[in-house]
């Protein structure tokens, strides 16, 4: 069965660095989300992204997030310098289509440590 | 703006009892409402949604939920307790419009003992 994959699993990093999380999602979606879970915390939404452009975003994706599909398989997230605040598991999600019913495929998460 | 609910963090049961994970949502229209599951190390696989189609709604594993409107509720239930089962359970809500966010609840840890 077609699943959403992440890399790295883990990823540790020092205040300030630039980190980038790569997910793969499944080969026949058009809409895909980063998700992120702050230890102890609820999952929360970051953005969604559909034809090459944010669908929507949340008031925690500010100027240091961006997101790219830089080919035809990868999509990813990128924190300009990242902080302390920013550790968290990140999870990637695609959606066939961008129906509220349609069923968002979680990948396994990356979870980033910053230091 | 849209909340959900979910009452307990941990719940505990035995092997081969009832497992009731409770959600229940705030949302000035009904939504539609998943549960996911959260194995170690793994990513969020879906279990059951609600539609509007069907008010009881059977998912994956044995699972099912109710989607009761006169008490905003959508809780997740399993006949009989397998230790597999032992996960992270996580109610989430999206309203309508694509690519709708999903909002979801603190999760319930559900521990399966002998």
């Amino acid at each position: 069965e077609p699943e959403v994959t992440q890399t790295p699993s883990h990823q540790v990093t020092q205040m300030g660095q630039e980190v980038i999380l790569r997910c793969v999602p499944i080969s026949n979606h058009l809409y895909f989300y980063w998700y992120r879970q702050i230890l102890g915390q609820k999952v929360e939404f970051l953005v969604s992204f559909y034809n090459n452009e944010i669908s929507e975003k949340s008031e925690i994706f500010d100027d240091q997030f961006s997101v790219e599909r830089p080919d035809g398989s990868n999509f990813t997230l990128k924190i300009r310098s990242t902080k302390l605040e920013d550790s968290a598991m990140y999870f990637c999600a695609s959606s066939k289509q961008g129906q509220s019913q349609e069923t968002q495929y979680f990948g396994p998460g990356t979870r980033l440590l910053v230091l | 703006a849209q909340s959900v609910t979910q009452l307990g963090s941990h719940v505990s049961v035995s092997e081969g009892a009832l497992v009731l994970l409770r959600c229940n949502y705030s949302s000035s229209v009904p939504p539609y409402l998943f549960w996911y599951v959260q194995y170690p190390n793994q990513g969020l696989q879906l279990l059951l949604k609600y539609t509007s189609a069907a008010t009881l709604v059977k998912g994956i594993n044995g699972f099912e939920a109710e989607f009761k409107k006169s008490e905003t509720s959508f809780h997740l239930t399993k006949p009989s307790a397998h230790m597999s089962d032992a996960a992270e359970y996580f109610c989430a809500s999206k309203g309508p419009g694509t690519a709708s966010k999903l909002t979801f609840g603190t999760g319930t840890r559900l521990q399966v003992t002998l």
